[in-house]
């Protein structure tokens, strides 16, 4: 079974703090995505790699970088946590496939993250 | 411009229909739905590659108007299962795999 694990459900952090959110999957994909979801706004990009070191930022990447070390993890770093970034945070990935009927994301159950 | 959806939530009791619409200012390639329950992480449902096309799975189908830049997700009969946040998606560029979501419908069913 397919499985994106996200490595904290819920995180409590302090304005100034340096954030780390984890993302592993164990499909083997070459895609991976972090997301953040909130009321209203639904799900948007912020960050996406395609391939180990390599990353494209999405539509919201400020205040947020990405690292990709090994092919499975994908984390991502939020440099100097503010209240503004309070939100769900959701971690995906896919097949890199020409066909659109590969491209189907498979997502991490999401990381609850509070800016006190 | 990402995908909006209609309603932004809904309420029905068990057994009744709804129907949930993604409309795009820009092309739709091709259109994803997934569903996210309360606390889970969301799970593909189905997806629409050609303009025109329908699919079903059990009570949840779904339709693609490429001319109109819309889809839309049927519900029937709804089941207590079926609560959730529904999200569509689509490429940013054909053939990418790179995608944008709609801004998301929460569904709520009651017994």
């Amino acid at each position: 079974d397919v499985k994106v694990t996200q490595s904290s459900r819920y995180l409590v952090k302090r304005t100034g703090e340096k954030v780390f959110l984890e993302c592993v999957q164990d499909m083997d994909h070459e895609n991976m995505f972090w997301y953040r979801q909130d009321p209203g706004l639904g799900l948007r990009l912020i960050y996406f790699s395609y391939d180990v070191k390599m990353k494209e930022k999405g539509d919201i990447p400020e205040g947020y970088s990405v690292s990709r070390e090994k092919k499975e993890r994908f984390s991502l770093i939020l440099e100097s946590a503010s209240t503004n970034q309070t939100s769900m945070y959701l971690c995906a990935s896919s097949l890199m496939g020409l066909r659109e009927a590969k491209n189907i994301q498979y997502f991490g159950a999401g990381t609850r993250l509070s800016v006190l | 411009q990402q995908p909006v959806q209609s309603p932004q939530a809904v309420i029905l009791r068990e057994g009744e229909d709804a129907v949930i619409n993604c409309s795009s200012s820009k092309a739709l390639y091709s259109v994803h739905w997934y569903r996210q329950k309360h606390g889970e992480a969301p799970v593909f449902l189905m997806i629409l590659l050609k303009g025109g096309e329908q699919k079903g799975h059990d009570k949840i189908s779904a339709s693609f108007n490429e001319k109109k830049q819309q889809s839309s997700l049927y519900l029937t009969a709804s089941q207590l299962s079926y609560s959730g946040t529904y999200f569509c998606g689509t490429p940013r560029v054909s053939g990418t795999y790179k995608y944008i979501f709609g801004t998301g419908t929460r569904l709520k069913v009651l017994a």
